[in-house]
């Protein structure tokens, strides 16, 4: 069972260019999680999607970024006219319903991907 | 609005030794906590996640206690080796259903040979 998968893992854009990141969760989750880690700084959630819902985008920039979880495929985080501050690792992770099971207790631990890091020319 | 915070920021001790990494949580209405290990330019690998119902979680090495009522958890390391040097992140979930989580600013650990 292949971990959570991201490409690119490097990727450089000059300001105004389009980024597209792509994650694949591990098989049989349904739930995709985005953060973003800008350097020196601690990780900061972006956006919960399900398939093709987004739940919670409360972490997005309201503008230039958008992200999708469509039936098949990828989930895509897509920056549009990049700037250099968008230079930070975008990571995902992926996790499956969470479950109640015997004793109360709940499996939603969330398993990341590598990450891509994304510079900013 | 949750808040976590680990400290020290960064710790170097000498090999063979036994350590704590310290987070702490504003929000004490939790139901898990867990922490994490992230080594330079890769991603995040879970160590341990401990239920609010628990008062220990142990793997190996690596055991993480956790206090609700004083919005404390500790991850104590048992015998430093080199290879323990990386990023340690503790972070909680939002809600049940909505897991999003929030992280601690991490403590960079550094085990001296």
């Amino acid at each position: 069972n292949a971990g959570v998968m991201q490409n690119p893992r490097h990727l450089v854009r000059r300001r105004g260019q389009e980024a597209r990141l792509r994650c694949s969760p591990m098989k049989g989750h349904s739930h995709v999680y985005w953060y973003r880690q800008l350097p020196e700084e601690g990780l900061k959630f972006m956006v919960y999607l399900q398939k093709e819902n987004i739940i919670d985008e409360s972490g997005m920039p309201k503008e230039r970024f958008s992200a999708e979880f469509p039936k098949e495929g990828p989930s895509i985080l897509r920056i549009q006219q990049v700037v250099r501050g968008d230079s930070a690792a975008y990571f995902c992770a992926s996790s499956p319903p969470s479950s109640t099971v015997a004793g109360g207790r709940t499996k939603n631990i969330q398993y990341f991907g590598a990450g891509t890091r994304l510079s900013v020319l | 609005k949750q808040e976590v915070t680990q400290i020290p920021a960064a710790l170097s001790v000498p090999e063979g030794e036994n350590l704590v990494l310290n987070c702490s949580f504003t929000d004490s209405a939790i139901y898990n906590l867990q922490w994490f290990r992230q080594d330079p330019g890769k991603g995040l690998t879970s160590l341990l996640l401990i239920q609010s119902s628990q008062r220990e979680q142990t793997s190996g090495r690596l055991n993480a206690s956790l206090d609700k009522s004083s919005g404390r958890s500790t991850l104590y390391i048992a015998a430093s080796q080199p290879g323990d040097s990386a990023t340690y992140l503790c972070a909680v979930p939002y809600d049940f259903g909505n897991e999003k989580l929030t992280f601690g600013t991490g403590t960079r650990l550094t085990i001296i040979p």
